[in-house]
């Protein structure tokens, strides 16, 4: 069975320095992971994904994150924290089982951005 | 576009009680999900629809059922209410293939049993 771990269920960094949010996951097959960010009392929304073509996947609002097979790893970053970056972040892989697929989601890190 | 709409928003039951938990999607989507989300715990999945007329359990079913009514709903019952079962409550719905992994989510059900 696929599973990931989200290393820290809550981050504090300062405005306009380095975001790490960090994603382990488990998987008998080549994983397809993804990170969602859920503002406060909204539903999830897709930040980015890998699903097996370029290691180093860019998404919205600045946010990448790098597939990393060796560490069993799928990091997420960002330059540069904003304000508006706070929220929580969810790392989920897919079981790959096509036509029939489901995500396991992580436990969450809730990002907090100090002025 | 409304995309995946969840009624009620808020509801309290009391042990016991039974409610269902609407959700219907207007994208076109073959699989709908309904998770739940509690604080240290992630979304768990309690069932999915990879397609209308199919049905199958996640992670976390029991005390709950299923129905998907047709390709644009699908709704979650809770046939007598317990404690363990507060909670907010998710349905998503998704298009694999080409968009693998993006699930749709709506603003979710929050649901308090006493």
């Amino acid at each position: 069975a696929q599973s990931v771990t989200q290393l820290g269920s809550h981050v504090s960094v300062s405005e306009g320095a380095l975001v790490l949010l960090r994603c382990n996951y488990s998987s008998s097959v080549p994983p397809y992971l993804f990170w969602y960010v859920q503002y406060p009392n909204q539903g999830l929304q897709l930040l980015l994904k890998y699903t097996s073509a370029a290691t180093l996947v860019k998404g919205i609002n600045g946010f990448e994150a790098e597939f990393k097979k060796s560490e069993t790893s799928f990091h997420l970053t960002k330059p540069s924290a904003h304000m508006s970056d706070a929220a929580e972040y969810f790392c989920a892989v897919s079981d790959r089982n096509f036509g029939n697929e489901k995500l396991t989601f992580g436990t969450g890190t809730r990002l907090t951005i100090i002025p | 576009n409304a995309g995946v709409t969840q009624t009620p928003k808020f509801q309290v039951l009391k042990t016991g009680q039974s409610m269902t938990l609407q959700c219907a999607q207007d994208m076109n989507h073959n699989s709908m999900y309904w998770y739940r989300q509690d604080p240290g715990m992630g979304l768990r999945l309690i069932y999915y629809s990879a397609s209308e007329g199919t049905t199958d359990k996640g992670e976390v079913p029991n005390g709950y059922n299923v129905s998907r009514l047709n390709k644009r709903e699908f709704s979650l019952r809770l046939e007598s209410a317990a404690p363990s079962q507060t909670s907010v409550y998710f349905c998503a719905s998704s298009v694999w293939g080409l968009n693998t992994g993006e699930l749709f989510f709506g603003e979710g059900s929050r649901l308090t049993v006493l």
